[in-house]
């Protein structure tokens, strides 16, 4: 079955201490990226790849990192998280020919 | 001025009814356009792309109109399952390769 994998599914954390959430998707998709998804804001984009080893910043990236050493794989990096971050996270992937976005099921982080 | 605009709606309407939502770009670069359906904080899933020509999939429609820069979605005899939140997607591949959302359309359809 094609899709787009993201863990942990939920996460509650404390300012400051490190998290990864992981994104991996089975389609062979060029493309990837992470948005985050605020009330009133609708979704925002935080980081996309275009292939593996390119990666650039979307609209808010800042506070986040991302690496992209495998084509399947997208984690997003929070190396300090704050208050600030508390939010619906979702990873998606797409074929660069049809530009057709695949979202994973999001990840909702609390931090304290 | 935000770069996808919607309007956030509630819409409220009853089964049976036609509805159709608008939604603005600014940038004249945009080159691909899409519909997506959002329920209640799940993830968003691809209802149509947008052509040029317009195009239609059973009772939805969808239109571009590259002259005054929005995109419309119409949806005929509304189902109670058509209730969830409407997305407007633009993609910008000039330089970068950026997609971006409108915040969305809220539908509710009333039995």
């Amino acid at each position: 079955e094609a899709q787009v994998t993201q863990n942990p599914r939920y996460l509650i954390t404390v300012t400051g201490k490190k998290l990864t959430v992981t994104c991996s998707q089975n389609m062979n998709h060029e493309y990837m990226s992470w948005y985050r998804q605020d009330p009133g804001l609708g979704l925002r984009q935080i980081y996309y790849s275009m292939n593996v080893e390119v990666t650039d910043k979307g609209d808010v990236p800042e506070g986040y990192k991302v690496s992209r050493k495998e084509k399947r794989n997208f984690p997003l990096i929070l190396e300090s998280p704050s208050p600030n971050q508390t939010s619906l996270y979702f990873c998606a992937s797409s074929s660069t020919l049809t530009g057709t976005q695949y979202f994973g099921p999001g990840t909702r982080l609390l931090v304290l | 001025r935000k770069e996808v605009e919607q309007d956030p709606g509630p819409f409220n309407v009853p089964e049976g009814a036609t509805v159709a939502f608008n939604c603005t770009y600014s940038n004249s670069a945009s080159q691909s356009f899409f519909w997506y359906r959002q329920d209640c904080r799940k993830e968003p899933k691809l209802l149509m792309s947008v052509y040029s020509s317009g195009n239609e999939d059973g009772r939805f429609t969808a239109q571009l109109n590259r002259a005054s820069q929005y995109i419309s979605l119409l949806i005929r005899d509304s189902k109670l399952s058509d209730s969830a939140t409407y997305l407007c997607v633009v993609n910008i591949p000039s330089g970068t390769y950026k997609y971006i959302f409108g915040t969305g359309t809220r539908l509710k359809v009333l039995a």
